[in-house]
């Protein structure tokens, strides 16, 4: 089963970049993979961002600023959410997730700090 | 308007089964391509995806709990029902009805239900 791996937390400044990263097991190349990206607020449910599988094939969310963007590092075989120009409102909880032999997974996410 | 609401217990014992109901609007669960799923997020914000249901009555469950795992839909009531056989404390959380076109994005989402297990 495919496994995703994010790490737990990371902080940046406000209008820096942040680079999220979600590393998929050995066993599984991230290169054959769409990768979604959510953002969850607390209260709230998790709200999806945007998708990537290459810049051929990748979507932004409805109503979804520029400033967040999708790669990949095959190097890493990981699925990367770019945001830039960090804002304090970008504070939240950020997870990939994939479809696996017709099954979701979801990484264990990303809380993002904004200080 | 896409809108989902989840409805069922707040509590439950361990060993019983726990039946949750999503009630939608704004869509047809009749549409080609159309799916509504559940996922569940831990009190420690692990989300994990459980099942998920098509217009044309397929039916998808994660792998590790499909024994246990149950989804069915109801047209004339435009709901979508998901039953969890011998529950145990782990099952503690917040539920989450989610609506999509089949294996894409998930882009509407129930406001979400805590179910807790504890005798």
């Amino acid at each position: 089963q495919a496994v995703l791996t994010q790490p737990s937390s990371l902080s940046a400044s406000p209008g820096a970049s942040a680079s999220l990263t979600c590393t998929l097991h050995s066993g599984s190349n991230v290169g054959t993979y769409r990768i979604y990206w959510y953002q969850q607020k607390p209260g709230s449910p998790p709200q999806y961002l945007l998708r990537y599988k290459s810049d051929s094939d990748k979507q932004q969310g409805s109503g979804v600023p520029s400033r967040f963007s999708g790669s990949k590092d095959a190097s890493a075989n990981a699925g990367i959410l770019l945001i830039s120009g960090l804002q304090s409102e970008d504070e939240a909880d950020y997870y990939c997730m994939i479809w696996h032999n017709s099954a979701s997974v979801f990484g264990g996410g990303t809380k993002l700090t904004v200080l | 308007q896409i809108t989902l609401k989840e409805s069922g217990p707040t509590l439950v014992k361990p060993t019983q089964t726990l039946t949750l109901t999503c009630t939608f609007s704004g869509f047809s669960l009749t549409t080609s391509g159309v799916s509504v799923g559940w996922i569940r997020q831990t009190p420690g914000k692990a989300l994990e995806w459980l099942a998920l249901i098509y217009w044309d009555d397929d039916k998808r469950y994660s792998p590790p709990l499909k024994s246990r795992l149950t989804i069915t839909k109801d047209i004339s009531k435009k709901q979508v029902v998901l039953t969890m056989t011998n529950m145990d404390p782990v099952d503690t959380a917040t539920y989450y009805c989610v609506h999509s076109m089949g294996l894409s994005y998930l882009d509407y989402w129930g406001q979400g239900t805590l179910v807790t297990v504890s005798s």
